[in-house]
């Protein structure tokens, strides 16, 4: 079965400052993992994935997440934080040598406030 | 705009009420689904079709019953909904439902409260 944590509820950082976000996931075979993003009342925008190839992705509004194997990890992050990215980030994953491997597994999600 | 469009956005319906939700996409994707969203928990998948057929029921009460008339839209009916099903439903899309990479494109929601 796969599945995916966001060990922090919530991330409170200084605008300017960096941002982590951080995600970690357990799938049986590779992993394909995604950022969302959601403002209030509204769905959720995918910001970035991660399906081979090089460990850092870049992503939408200057959004990076590095995926690292060793630490079963896709930390989603930003060298210098908006008061406009105060949102719920999301991460997700799925696993195709899993049975329910098409399914979309989403993390309970973090509330990031950037403050002023 | 993501190109998935919801509605209504808001809807507060009685436990004895039938209403409906609507999605429609025109992105040309062949994969919709619908979530369910509660506070503090993850993003439920209740359904998904497929190029118009159903292939995923995550155990969904029979008081939801999806409808999906053709690739682009995507209804789900209610009846004799509980007050715990109130909660933000998203319908999301993608190209394809098979594809390991494919991103979803996701709806605004509609926030339904059970009365």
């Amino acid at each position: 079965a796969q599945s995916v944590a966001q060990p922090e509820d919530q991330v409170n950082v200084a605008e300017g400052n960096p941002l982590t976000v951080k995600c970690t996931y357990s799938v049986s075979g590779n992993p394909y993992l995604f950022w969302y993003v959601q403002y209030p009342n509204r769905g959720l925008q995918f910001l970035l994935k991660y399906i081979t190839g090089d460990n850092l992705v870049k992503g939408s509004y200057g959004f990076e997440a590095e995926f690292n194997k060793s630490q079963t990890s896709f930390h989603l992050k930003k060298p210098s934080a908006l008061v406009s990215d105060s949102a719920l980030y999301f991460c997700a994953v799925r696993d195709l040598s899993s049975g329910s491997a098409r399914q979309l597994t989403f993390g309970s999600g973090t509330q990031l406030t950037v403050l002023p | 705009e993501t190109g998935v469009t919801q509605t209504p956005r808001h809807l507060v319906m009685g436990m004895t009420n039938k209403k409906s939700l609507k999605c429609e996409q025109h992105l040309g994707h062949n994969a919709m689904y619908w979530y369910k969203q509660s506070a503090k928990k993850p993003l439920e998948l209740m359904f998904v079709y497929n190029f118009k057929e159903q292939t995923e029921n995550n155990s969904v009460p029979s008081r939801f019953s999806p409808e999906c008339p053709n690739s682009s839209h995507l209804f789900l009916h209610l009846h004799t909904l509980q007050p715990e099903d109130s909660a933000l439903y998203l319908c999301a899309s993608s190209l394809s439902y098979a594809g390991a990479g494919t991103e979803a494109f996701f709806g605004q929601g509609t926030r339904l409260t059970v009365v």
